[in-house]
């Protein structure tokens, strides 16, 4: 079975540039999460969804970050615009929830963001 | 306030021993427990998780893991640990209601354990 995809696997970019993350999440699956990975400050988690709505966004670091999940099937995360200090490995999860939170998430092996 | 604890940021072990990578919480009610294994420039894989039942449980890989309800921790161990072991490892919580308020399939993650396993 086809896990949750990612892309691009890794992005370097210039300063002030617009980024745009990527997420197919598992088919079926109704909640996706978006985190952020760093040396620093470990997981962080950014945005939650259910259902395709937003329910926390308050990992968010800055008005910079947005993400969006128009269907079941695609998320993306965007970063406008970029700072060096955004550089880190994002990864976005997704699961299953039917009312209890007892379903693990499934991760996708990322994208390594730098910012130059 | 819901959190994860992983005393201890690395633990070292020889190949062949015992593993144990420690794992507290703190929730209301009776949580749902899980561990995540990560391997480099890989995302985190799920190992195991306890939702009830048997405080011993089961999973990927020949770990196992033990719920103290009465210790609030959830530890994880392999009998006879091996170099492939070698991983960042992650617990996480979700509170056990049903329908908590804004946690719709969201869990807490600990800050990671590095085990290293030495031949």
């Amino acid at each position: 079975d086809a896990g949750v995809i990612q892309s691009p696997r890794h992005e370097v970019t210039e300063m002030g540039q617009e980024v745009t993350l990527r997420c197919k999440p598992i088919s079926g699956h109704n909640s996706l999460f978006w985190y952020r990975q760093t040396m620093m400050r470990g997981l962080e988690l950014l945005i939650y969804f259910n259902n395709n709505v937003p329910i926390d966004d308050s990992g968010m670091p800055e008005d910079r970050f947005s993400a969006k999940m128009p269907n079941a099937s695609f998320s993306t995360l965007k970063i406008q615009p970029s700072e060096p200090r955004d550089s880190a490995v994002y990864f976005c999860a997704s699961s299953l929830y039917r009312g209890q939170s007892n379903q693990p998430q499934h991760f996708g092996d990322g994208t390594r963001l730098s910012i130059l | 306030a819901q959190s994860v604890a992983q005393p201890e940021d690395q633990v070292n072990v020889a190949e062949g021993n015992p593993l144990t990578v420690k794992c507290t919480y703190s929730v209301s009610g009776n949580p749902y427990l899980f561990w995540y294994v990560q391997y480099p420039n890989r995302g985190l894989q799920f190992l195991l998780k306890y939702i009830t039942g048997d405080n011993l449980v089961k999973g990927s890989y020949g770990f196992e893991a033990e719920f103290n309800k009465s210790q609030t921790s959830f530890h994880l161990k392999k009998p006879s640990a091996l170099v492939s072991d070698s991983a960042l490892y992650f617990c996480a919580v979700s509170p056990g209601r049903i329908n908590y308020g804004g946690s719709q399939g969201n869990l807490i993650f600990g800050k990671g354990t590095k085990l290293s396993v030495k031949p």
